[in-house]
């Protein structure tokens, strides 16, 4: 069964610090892996994906994040945090190779960036 | 030019009524899901449709009915509401099911049950 896991409940950074939001995965087949980004009250917005290619993948707002394989993580980074940053990130992960239609979320990280 | 739009916002009811959630999107997209949001922020899918089939159905209360007039629409009904029923609920599109395309999110709406 595919699942994600994202140990930290949260992380605090000081802003223009170097942020890491963990994340690692467990699939069957070939991991399609996304990170979507929610601020307080209002739905999940997509921040960037991994599907194939090269392992360090960019996205929204400055994002990156580092596929790897041996170690399943898919860790979202950024190299300098903004205040504005602080919001709640979920890892998601999709199998297809089990033939499931179904994204699975991690339980979310909460980053705080202190001015 | 709202793309994935939900109504109502927050919705507080009593025990035992029946309300919906309707969800429409603009995107022109074939999937559509419904997920729920618990109070620990967890985030599980409900239902998925696909060109107004039915693909996943995640062991979800019968209370609990999706309903796809069309693409861009996908409601859910629910009957003999329940404290526990009390979460946000977020409706999605995605552009396919079948290949690894990201999600659109609506804003949610807030279920209160008392």
């Amino acid at each position: 069964a595919q699942s994600v896991a994202q140990p930290e409940d949260q992380v605090n950074v000081a802003e223009g610090n170097p942020l890491t939001v963990k994340c690692t995965y467990s699939v069957s087949g070939n991991p399609y892996l996304f990170w979507y980004v929610q601020y307080p009250n209002r739905g999940l917005q997509f921040l960037l994906k991994y599907i194939t290619g090269d392992n360090l993948v960019k996205g929204s707002y400055g994002f990156e994040a580092e596929f790897n394989k041996s170690q399943t993580s898919f860790h979202l980074k950024k190299p300098s945090a903004l205040v504005s940053d602080s919001a709640l990130y979920f890892c998601a992960v999709r199998d297809l190779g089990t033939g499931g239609f179904k994204t699975i979320f991690g339980a979310g990280t909460r980053l705080f960036v202190k001015a | 030019d709202t793309a994935v739009s939900q109504t109502p916002k927050y919705l507080v009811t009593q025990m035992g009524n029946d309300k919906s959630i309707k969800c429409e999107q603009n995107l022109g997209h074939d999937t559509m899901y419904w997920y729920k949001q618990d109070s620990k922020k967890f985030l599980k899918i409900m239902f998925s449709y696909n060109n107004k089939e039915l693909i996943i159905n995640e062991t979800v209360p019968n209370r609990f009915s999706p309903k796809s007039p069309d693409k861009a629409h996908l409601n859910l009904h629910i009957n003999s509401l329940e404290l526990g029923d009390s979460a946000v609920y977020f409706c999605a599109s995605s552009q396919g099911l079948a290949a690894p395309y990201e999600q659109y999110f609506g804003p949610g709406t807030r279920l209160t049950v008392t």
